[in-house]
């Protein structure tokens, strides 16, 4: 079974662009939640969906936006990237919510 | 806002010697999890170990144990015969057993562990 994939798994952007991330996790899964880590505020949560609805949110500003589709995969979007957005994005997912969580490896994003 | 320690950034321990991670949280819930989660140089998070906070019991899995001491909000997590394979950044993580913070994990800071052969 595969696991939890993302794409890119780098990516470098320049400030003022924005960027879009992919997600797809396990088959079967339905929840997606996203994480950033960066050295400076470690391992943050950035949102969660459950069946097409985002069902929590993190406090991040509302240039980070995500969505998931009908086959539960799940995209997020950061735009007019700022340096500080520099970071790990790393996807989970899960069979429901509470569930057990996979990670995927990430995407490692640099602004410049 | 629940929020979770480690006091430790680096720790490192002999091949096959015993260690222990140090964690403390700070949550006015009574019904949650906590969780041991390792990150390999390939950046993967592996979930280590689970402990319900409901349960009195310390969770186990093979090498490695925790410490839970419920009133203290202290999680430690125990390697027992470390191997090279054990080196890695470890995550504490606290997660609300409430539905609606369903997928939200809370993360300590880390601790890097390093093993000398």
């Amino acid at each position: 079974k595969a696991g939890v994939t993302q794409t890119p798994r780098y990516l470098i952007k320049t400030r003022g662009q924005q960027v879009t991330l992919s997600c797809s996790p396990i088959s079967g899964h339905r929840s997606v939640s996203w994480y950033q880590q960066t050295p400076g505020q470690g391992l943050q949560f950035l949102f969660e969906y459950f069946s097409e609805t985002q069902r929590n949110k993190g406090n991040f500003p509302g240039r980070f936006s995500g969505r998931q589709f009908s086959n539960s995969r799940s995209e997020m979007n950061v735009s007019t990237l700022e340096l500080g957005d520099s970071a790990l994005y790393l996807c989970a997912s899960s069979r429901g919510r509470g569930e057990k969580l996979f990670f995927g490896s990430g995407t490692q994003l640099s602004v410049l | 806002a629940q929020t979770v320690t480690q006091s430790q950034p680096e720790m490192s321990v002999q091949e096959a010697e015993t260690v222990t991670l140090s964690c403390t949280y700070d949550t006015s819930e009574s019904d949650y999890y906590l969780f041991w989660y390792k990150q390999p140089p390939s950046r993967q998070m592996i979930l280590v170990i689970r402990q319900e906070a409901y349960k009195q019991q310390n969770a186990t899995e093979n090498r490695f144990s925790v410490n839970f001491q419920k009133a203290a909000k202290s999680f430690s997590l125990k390697i027992s015969d470390s191997q090279l394979g054990d080196a890695a950044m470890y995550f504490c993580a606290y997660r609300s057993a409430r539905i609606q913070g369903a997928q939200k994990l809370v993360f300590g800071q880390g601790t890097r562990l390093t093993i000398n052969p």
